[in-house]
C-alpha cells in the first residue's frame, strides 16, 4: 500500500535559521508531488509541486524552495526564515494518471518561526 | 481557468441537525470533483468524490451529488455530531489537467456543539 511521510511534526525555529522539511512517498513511482502551506485560519496555499526528478515548478516565489533529488523524495528549503513563514505546511502527491483519484495528503509540519 | 467558491464559515451546529455546505465550480469540460476533511491538527483526508455528471459521492453519512447543470457539488449530511467538527474543502482537478494541480477552495469551519 501507498503511504506518505512527512517529518518533522513540529518545528520552531529562529528567524534568520535556515529550513529543511522532507516527504517521501512509499508504495509507488514516478508520483506528483506537492508542497502546500496553511497559515492559521487560512486555506491552502500551493507553494511547489513537481511530475519528475529535478522538475520543479513554483507557483510563489518566496524565500523558500523545493527540490526533487529522488523519486519519491521531496525536500522543502530555506536559506532565512522570515516570521511569515510560519505556517502548517503539507506535502501530497498524486499519480501521474491519477485525476481522478485526487491527492493523499502527509500528515503535516507545524512551524513557528520566532 | 478552474476555479472553486464554496460558502465561507464558521459554520457551527446543534449535534443532531442537518448540514450543508456550498460548492460551486468553475471548469470546462467534466472535471472530477472532491471533498476533504481536515481535522484539528491532523493533514486532510479524502472525504467523498464524484467524477461524472450525476455520480454522487458518499463517505460516513456524508453525501454530494455532482450537478453539471448547476455546476455544483454540495456537501450534505443529515444529521452530524461533534466529531465531524473540523474544516471541509472542495476540489476540483480539470478534465485535461494532466499534471496541473487540483484547486481547492477556501474551506469551511464546521463546529457542532453537543
Amino acid at each position: 500500500s501507498q503511504t506518505i511521510h512527512q517529518w518533522p511534526a513540529t518545528l520552531v525555529q529562529p528567524v534568520g535559521s535556515p529550513l529543511s522539511l522532507e516527504c517521501t512517498v512509499e508504495g509507488t513511482s514516478n508520483p506528483n508531488l506537492y508542497w502546500y502551506r496553511q497559515a492559521a485560519g487560512r486555506g491552502l496555499q500551493l507553494l511547489f509541486y513537481s511530475v519528475g526528478i529535478g522538475q520543479i515548478s513554483s507557483e510563489v516565489p518566496q524565500n523558500l524552495s523545493a527540490s526533487r533529488p529522488q523519486d519519491r523524495q521531496f525536500i522543502l528549503s530555506s536559506k532565512k526564515l522570515l516570521l511569515s513563514d510560519s505556517g502548517f505546511y503539507l506535502c501530497a502527491w498524486r499519480t501521474i494518471r491519477g485525476r481522478t483519484l485526487g491527492y493523499t495528503f502527509g500528515s503535516g509540519t507545524r512551524l513557528t518561526v520566532v | 481557468g478552474n476555479s472553486v467558491t464554496q460558502m465561507e464559515g464558521p459554520v457551527t451546529l446543534s449535534e443532531e441537525a442537518f448540514l450543508t455546505i456550498n460548492c460551486t465550480y468553475t471548469a470546462t469540460g467534466y472535471p472530477s470533483l472532491f471533498w476533504y476533511v481536515q481535522y484539528p491538527g491532523e493533514g486532510l483526508q479524502l472525504l467523498l468524490k464524484a467524477t461524472k455528471a450525476d455520480d454522487k459521492g458518499s463517505n460516513k453519512g456524508f453525501e454530494a451529488t455532482y450537478r453539471k447543470e448547476t455546476t455544483s457539488f454540495h456537501l450534505e449530511k443529515g444529521s452530524v455530531q461533534v466529531s465531524d467538527s473540523a474544516v471541509y474543502f472542495c476540489a476540483l482537478s480539470g478534465q485535461n489537467s494532466g499534471n496541473t494541480p487540483l484547486v481547492f477552495g477556501k474551506g469551511t469551519r464546521l463546529s457542532v456543539i453537543a
